[in-house]
């Protein structure tokens, strides 16, 4: 069973800041956070990970609250590519294999 | 160049038969997935392979079995399918514990 809690759906204008929240409240101490998303008919695509300090890559930033119960993923310059599935996942990083738990994820509509 | 490649991309078969999915990968990881993606768009993870050895098994039925030749390649078979295996699988692989690369998914349809 997924771990996170995520909105179902959410809008963002073209060229704005999108913010999806995700809630963790039983996160454990060595569990991270990943954000994925999947672009309709294609494979999840990996975003960004983090443990509990914020992180930023070329894609996306995350932040953590200080607590690790939630996170929220920022796109700072959403566009219409950014259409997607984002999915927030908790997961121990263990060596020999990584079993992500998918949930229902966020759908993130960018408009014009 | 596509890094986790996956064939065919559809494929529609009738009930009883067996068929295969392949899976390859071009990045040099160690770690090799099968996930499984319902009408309803969850995303299951079945197996996992390190390193040519299986170290996930999620509850899935025997009739599956995935096959790892070699580190970049994990193919799946399914026997005696069934209308309830009609779903989406994606391949994935990884090296160690980075994070995933999936490809784009074999659509699988059982009249």
């Amino acid at each position: 069973d997924a771990k996170t809690t995520q909105p179902t759906s959410m809008d963002c204008a073209e060229g704005r800041a999108a913010n999806l929240p995700c809630n963790h409240s039983t996160i454990s101490g060595n569990e991270y956070v990943y954000w994925y998303r999947q672009i309709h008919s294609q494979g999840p695509q990996y975003i960004i990970h983090g443990l509990k300090n914020n992180e930023t890559n070329e894609m996306a930033s995350l932040i953590i609250t200080e607590d690790r119960k939630s996170s929220t993923l920022i796109l700072p310059h959403a566009t219409l590519r950014d259409t997607a599935v984002y999915y927030c996942i908790v997961n121990i990083l263990a060596g020999g294999g990584n079993k992500l738990t998918f949930g229902t994820g966020t759908q993130l509509k960018v408009e014009l | 160049d596509t890094a986790v490649s996956q064939t065919p991309k559809y494929l529609v078969t009738q009930m009883g038969n067996d068929k295969s999915i392949k899976c390859e990968q071009n990045l040099g990881h160690d770690t090799m997935y099968w996930y499984k993606q319902d009408s309803k768009k969850f995303l299951k993870i079945m197996f996992s392979y390190n390193n040519k050895e299986l170290i996930i098994n999620e509850t899935v039925p025997n009739r599956f079995s995935p096959k790892s030749p070699d580190k970049a390649h994990l193919n799946l078979h399914i026997n005696s399918l069934e209308l309830g295996d009609s779903a989406v699988y994606f391949c994935a692989s990884s090296l160690g514990i980075s994070p995933l690369h999936f490809g784009n998914g074999t659509r699988l349809t059982v009249t």
